[in-house]
């Protein structure tokens, strides 16, 4: 199965930068995922990285390293509404399924 | 448009009973994916269907099962429940299955 990990828990002022971590063991690699979900709400994708670099859109970035079975999501200039469970999720195998972490949950304060 | 759409929203159920959950994909998606999300963890993958078909199955038991109607319309139905099945059981659909997923907002099951 996959192995992925992220922190639990971030706190940050509003206004600030995130960085959220997530590290994976796979095989089979075919793409990671970050979503985001608002409590009691489905989740939302964010971005998709199936080659190494920086994906960049908008306020969020997202960055790939394959051969390190990482990758972050970074969040600019937070806003009280960026406050949300964000979700790594590994696609792999070429198996139509997504095996997703924990979930980190980002408070931004004012 | 409308994105993912799940029913019910929220469901009580006795230990024991039966459930059928139902979901409608966008319009054009062949692929619906159904996940389970238990509070404060990721969501699990059940099951996955395209075309009618199953893709692939996650890590639960036979109490579980799901179908694809041809209008690619789903069901996912849980046999026997437990206390343990509470949880927030999410959809997703996509064109092909391989990316892009969109979820429903799902359907919140409570077995008491």
């Amino acid at each position: 199965g996959q192995n992925i990990d992220q922190p639990t828990e971030m706190t940050a002022t509003e206004g600030a930068i995130v960085q959220i971590n997530c590290t994976y063991q796979t095989s089979g690699f075919n793409g990671l995922f970050w979503y985001q979900q608002h409590a009691g709400e489905a989740p939302t994708f964010l971005s998709y990285n199936v080659l190494d670099g920086l994906e960049e859109k908008g306020r969020f970035s997202s960055f790939l390293s394959r051969s390190k079975g990482y990758s972050y999501l970074l969040l600019k200039e937070l806003q009280m509404k960026d406050s949300a469970s964000y979700l790594c999720a590994v696609n792999s195998n070429g198996r139509d399924k997504l095996s997703f972490g924990a979930g980190t949950t980002v408070t931004v304060r004012a | 448009d409308a994105g993912v759409t799940q029913s019910p929203t929220h469901l009580i159920k006795t230990r024991g009973q039966h459930v059928t959950l139902r979901c409608s994909p966008i319009s054009g998606h062949k692929s619906v994916s159904w996940y389970q999300q238990v509070l404060g963890q990721g969501p699990q993958f059940i099951f996955q269907y395209y075309e009618k078909e199953e893709r692939g199955r996650g890590n639960f038991p036979d109490r579980f099962s799901a179908r694809q109607f041809p209008n690619y319309s789903s069901e996912l139905n849980v046999n026997a429940l437990l206390l343990g099945d509470s949880a927030l059981y999410l959809c997703a659909s996509s064109p092909t299955g391989l990316q892009g997923y969109t979820f429903g907002s799902g359907t919140r099951l409570t077995v008491v």
